[in-house]
């Protein structure tokens, strides 16, 4: 019954390949989010899709582009990836409306480029 | 604009003690506010949230959290730490006119036995 799940966990892989990671949430959310987690810990979003629509798309390179097939999946496909790539990702998803705003967030998904 | 501070990257604390992590804010409307803690290798929890109301707020593992709208502050407290607090906690602030959140850089808790 997990409310918020990535897959894969851990992802490594050498620079300039394609990656994707997963991400479902079974809590009934309209909204979901894709964050980056340096090696310092710090939280930095990146994308937010609601009700499938992008709604927020940080200053992130192009080589990243977030997919929404439905309100209970948001994936993350990278392109050529790079050494910077490396960090911890998020996936995260809340209400949109009724006063909530509260963020959900999966286990993380653990990316070391080599 | 809307932006959260966090004055410490570290909190020290003895078990039994009580404990505080601060965070201050600025939005340009009304502040919707959150806690979250994150256990090493793990995803961010929610802890807390002020919307509106009473500016005491309750949550999850005995932790509180006062709303003070003059010096726009929303502190983490606990009365009584335990060595189980130990992790990175974050406070985030959204705007009610915004369609984000925004975190600060986190503070990490440690709780010595």
């Amino acid at each position: 019954d997990t409310a918020v799940s990535q897959t894969p966990k851990y992802l490594v892989t050498q620079m300039g390949n394609d990656k994707s990671i997963k991400c479902e949430q079974n809590l009934g959310h309209d909204t979901m989010y894709w964050y980056k987690q340096d090696s310092k810990k710090f939280l930095k979003i990146m994308f937010s899709y609601n009700n499938k629509e992008l709604i927020i798309n940080e200053t992130v390179p192009n080589r990243f582009s977030p997919k929404s097939p439905d309100k209970a999946h948001l994936n993350l496909h990278i392109n050529s990836l790079e050494l910077g790539d490396s960090a911890v990702y998020f996936c995260a998803s809340s209400r949109s409306s009724g006063g909530g705003y509260e963020q959900y967030f999966g286990p993380g998904t653990r990316l070391t480029v080599t | 604009a809307q932006s959260v501070a966090q004055p410490e990257d570290q909190v020290n604390v003895a078990e039994g003690n009580p404990l505080t992590v601060k965070c201050t804010y600025s939005v340009s409307g009304n502040p919707y506010l959150f806690w979250y803690v994150q256990y090493p290798n793990r995803g961010l929890q929610f802890l807390l949230k002020y919307i509106t109301g009473d500016n005491l707020v309750k949550g999850s593992y005995g932790f509180e959290a006062e709303f003070n709208k003059s010096q726009t502050s929303f502190h983490l407290k606990k009365p009584s730490a335990l060595v189980s607090d130990s992790a990175l906690y974050f406070c985030a602030v959204r705007d009610t006119n915004a369609g984000k959140s925004t975190f600060g850089d986190g503070t990490t808790l440690t709780v010595k036995p």
